[in-house]
């Protein structure tokens, strides 16, 4: 099956600091990235849609000067978590597919900590 | 907005018994999908299956749709402890203008195989 990496899976950061987070296919073309966020033990809500090459697709109530994705490959979208607090604290999941694909393939996503 | 509502929230079982989790949704749909999250990673998907579809067997899975209730379940036979693991239903909605092209995810299912 597809393979989709996503890095770091793990990161601990202080509180202002800024957070990239990397999604890449490694073996197919994405055209259509999504970015979900996870508490624990919830499901998974969905935060942003980024097609390749325009800008993304954000949710209601997210904020997308906070979070800014970039979608600039068919292979590497990124979310940058900007000026993160406390309460940015999550589990962030992406999950691309490709043209004619109806499922997603994710990846193993990242665990935020902001301290 | 999540969409998707699923019962149990947790089940615990024994392995070799079969595992039933049921889900619910609002909008029309073009398929429905299940998917797998193993404690602290991305998911796999399972599964899925048409909206003109009644029933989709894979392996031990067999999962069935009812677009006039709107629902569909995903039974896991022959259990084994390697099942455990939270398990969510996700539809592409078919809202207003036509399809998002987005998943929405149910709650999610948490099932523990007991050996």
């Amino acid at each position: 099956g597809a393979v989709v990496s996503q890095h770091p899976s793990r990161v601990i950061c202080k509180s202002g600091t800024s957070v990239k987070i990397e999604c890449r296919s490694l073996d197919f073309q994405a055209t259509t990235m999504f970015w979900y966020r996870q508490f624990p033990k919830q499901s998974l809500m969905l935060m942003a849609t980024s097609n390749e090459g325009s800008k993304a697709t954000y949710e209601q109530g997210v904020e997308k000067d906070k979070f800014l994705i970039n979608h600039a490959s068919l292979t590497l979208s990124t979310l940058t978590v900007t000026s993160a607090h406390p309460e940015d604290s999550s589990f962030y999941i992406c999950s691309a597919k490709g043209l004619y694909n109806e499922k997603l393939f994710f990846g193993s996503g990242t665990q935020l900590s902001v301290l | 907005s999540q969409q998707g509502e699923e019962d149990p929230q947790a089940l615990s079982i024994q392995e070799g018994e079969n595992a039933t989790m049921n889900c619910s949704y609002k909008t029309s749909i073009n398929n429905l999908q299940w998917y797998r999250q193993n404690s602290g990673r991305g998911l796999v998907h399972l599964i899925l299956i048409r909206s003109n579809e009644r029933e989709k067997h894979s392996g031990r899975l067999r999962v069935t749709l009812d677009t006039s209730k709107k629902s569909s379940s995903l039974l896991i036979t022959a259990s084994r402890a390697a099942d455990t693991a939270s398990y969510f239903c996700a539809t592409d909605a078919i809202l207003g203008s036509g399809n998002t092209g987005k998943l929405i995810f149910g709650q999610g299912t948490t099932l523990q195989v007991k050996p």
